[in-house]
């Protein structure tokens, strides 16, 4: 059974630093692109960016709206996913979802943990 | 950035009736369009990719088309399970999702 657990969440002031992490199991982590979609309270899905596998050249892409400021990445050797989250604002507060891809789509999905921003 | 717009916002039928969802982007999108189903504390759940496959475990009367910027998800007949959210995403260039539609009980 494929699983996702996301892990590091919690209260941060504006401008400080986060990493969230994601454990995948039940399945083979280094074959599939992970990706991370965000969802503020009572809003709607909002695309935070994806990385592709190793053997389909590891590219990353990230959402305009985070880039420059957020960095994904993975280690294979452990099965995690990361979203390293810098100089966060308030509008940043959201519940991160870490997803496995199928064919080119969100397939699986974590439960989510919840980031607040607020001072 | 590519813009998907979903209508209606809201939609209110009851069950066994027919549910037709528009997504509209605001550029071609080829046939990189999938769909998901939200219910209330729950993560998303895929239902289709690349606009007319069914993700695994996904009922029948799911059913996707359309092509280019122009895309229709339908519920052939509600049942109580599928009166939720659900959003369309565009993985042609990058990832954005449209703003969701809110199939509601009438």
């Amino acid at each position: 059974e494929v699983q996702l657990v996301e892990s590091g969440g919690g209260l941060v002031q504006p401008g400080r630093s986060l990493r969230l992490s994601c454990r995948g199991s039940g399945f083979t982590f280094g074959a599939y692109a992970m990706a991370w979609v965000r969802q503020a309270p009572g809003k709607g899905l909002d695309w935070v960016g994806f990385i592709r596998s190793k053997a389909s050249g590891g590219a990353i892409e990230h959402a305009a709206s985070v880039k420059g400021r957020f960095t994904i990445s993975r280690d294979d050797s452990k099965s995690m996913a990361y979203l390293q989250m810098n100089s966060l604002k308030t509008e940043d507060t959201a519940v991160y979802y870490c997803t496995r891809e199928t064919e080119g789509a969100s397939g699986y999905w974590g439960q989510g943990t919840l980031v607040t921003v607020s001072s | 950035e590519i813009v998907l717009t979903q209508s209606p916002a809201t939609l209110s039928l009851s069950p066994g009736e027919r549910a037709t969802l528009s997504c509209r982007a605001s550029q071609s999108v080829s046939t990189y369009l999938a769909w998901y189903q939200q219910k209330p504390g729950q993560a998303p759940r895929l239902l289709m990719y690349d606009v007319t496959n069914r993700a695994t475990g996904i009922p029948a009367r799911f059913s996707g088309s359309g092509s280019g910027t122009d895309f229709t998800l339908t519920i052939s007949s509600l049942e109580p399970e599928d009166f939720a959210v659900y959003y369309c995403q565009q993985r042609y260039n990058s990832g954005t999702f449209g703003q969701g539609t809110k199939v509601e009980i009438k």
